[in-house]
């Protein structure tokens, strides 16, 4: 257990359905980050949040929605997504995100898009 | 040029071998720098953090070129525990505070 927890671990959806993976942080931290790992492919930063802020949106696509309720929780609301979606989505944390910290991750959601 | 690049090997070793992965960074205004251990359909996790002036722990060297811009994982006698993803990441400052920029992993077998 790393203190980051991630649900559901495994989802599969239809390109028509609406989801939300959730990610709970039990560290104190004040950072928060979606990241997306493709095959083969290195991490992508999706979205970062600073003291539940949105701080960077990497050009991510409309069809998926962060939102962070407060500096434990974050949220990636997904719809409307196409197969090339599947993917695994992590979830970091760390202290804040203005200084030089390594990441916690969670176990991350494993998502296919039938 | 990528980021952060890396050799994806495989990295076929026998057990008990010193191996080691080189990384390359492309910004040079990087302020810190990382090696994550990802195994099998599992998170990355930090392995250790990568000094100028280099850094040991146990088993693990880490060291840091700024001038050339590599980052280098140097491992000392191998065990089949040691097999998983060696991930070099480098942080840098964006508009919207600290990045991790990852490179796409050197994969390591450690074989008996």
């Amino acid at each position: 257990e790393t203190g980051v927890t991630q649900t559901p671990r495994h989802l599969v959806m239809g390109m028509t359905n609406k989801k939300s993976l959730k990610c709970e942080q039990h560290l104190g931290h004040n950072a928060m980050y979606w990241y997306k790992q493709s095959a083969k492919k290195p991490l992508e930063l999706m979205f970062v949040y600073n003291f539940k802020e949105q701080t960077e949106n990497n050009s991510v696509p409309s069809r998926f929605s962060p939102e962070c309720p407060n500096s434990s929780h974050l949220f990636l609301h997904l719809h409307t997504l196409q197969p090339e979606d599947s993917a695994l989505y992590l979830c970091a944390s760390s202290q804040d995100a203005g200084q030089n910290y390594g990441y916690t991750f969670g176990s991350g959601t494993r998502l296919t898009v039938v | 040029r990528k980021e952060v690049e890396q050799d994806p090997g495989p990295f076929n070793v026998p057990e008990g071998a010193t191996v080691a992965f080189n990384c390359t960074y492309s910004n040079s205004a990087s302020q810190s720098f990382f090696w994550y251990r990802q195994d099998c359909r599992k998170e990355p996790k930090l392995l250790m953090s990568v000094y100028s002036s280099g850094n040991e722990d146990g088993r693990f060297t880490a060291q840091l070129n700024r001038a050339s811009q590599y980052i280098s994982l140097l491992i000392r006698d191998s065990k089949l525990s040691d097999s998983a993803t060696y991930l070099c990441v480098v942080n840098g400052l964006t508009g919207g505070g600290n990045k991790l920029t990852f490179g796409t992993g050197t994969q390591l077998k450690v074989e008996l």
